[in-house]
């Protein structure tokens, strides 16, 4: 079984909606859970970091930890075209676990 | 601060060659990882160097090989390169180890080796 693992997509959204990216993890060993935005051809950009449990807001976006069900979800508020990109979950442990990425367009 | 850094960004060898990509970390930071990238198989971990010494080692065969100097940068090595060696190269650091609290990793921009 992996460390985490991603729904794979992809995901495609008119302007504005609401985008719902999930993942799995199998170790609940360590806490520190991270979303990562990568555009095309590029290096992966931390875009936010959680710890155990709970949720973080930060602008549109919001990371959420679910620990009973080892659930960490991203949700994107007002999605824009520039949101276009794959995003993936990650975790520590180890070493860094990293989810295959989600692809997601989203459509003007 | 200047973010990781990584060079070249780009790499055309044939296959039998050997080849080294460097990276430099965000200063101060004394964790380096490597990561292969390719469509099929996402973010595939290769090792994690802390204060120059190899702390783990993902699953690739030994013709990968890396190390830390002392001021943190780090350097990958793959010998006897294979067409299916072709992927994006990506460098991270992180101001400790991976399974220290608190701690993050942040990317390179990349080095996109393509083997002929």
């Amino acid at each position: 079984q992996k460390e985490v693992e991603q729904d794979p997509g992809p995901l495609s959204v008119p302007e504005g909606a609401i985008v719902s990216l999930n993942c799995t993890y199998s170790n609940s060993a360590f806490q520190y859970f991270m979303w990562y935005r990568q555009y095309s051809r590029k290096g992966p950009e931390l875009l936010m970091y959680t710890y155990s449990s709970g949720n973080k807001e930060d602008g549109r976006f919001t990371a959420q930890v679910d620990k009973s069900s080892k659930y960490i979800s991203l949700f994107i508020r007002d999605s824009q075209p520039s949101d276009s990109a794959t995003y993936l979950c990650a975790k520590n442990g180890n070493q860094f676990y990293f989810g295959t990425g989600t692809s997601l367009t989203v459509i003007p | 601060k200047a973010g990781v850094t990584q060079t070249p960004r780009y790499l055309i060898k044939t296959r039998g060659q050997q080849v080294t990509l460097s990276c430099s970390p965000i200063s101060g930071h004394r964790s380096v990882s490597w990561y292969q990238q390719t469509p099929g198989q996402g973010l595939q971990f290769l090792f994690e160097y802390f204060s120059e010494t190899q702390r783990n080692k993902g699953n690739f065969p030994g013709r990968f090989s890396g190390r830390q100097f002392s001021n943190s940068r780090s350097e990958m090595n793959v010998s006897t390169l294979e067409l299916g060696d072709s992927a994006l190269y990506l460098c991270a650091s992180s101001p400790g180890t991976s399974g220290g609290a608190g701690y993050t990793q942040y990317f390179g921009p990349g080095t996109r080796l393509t083997v002929l």
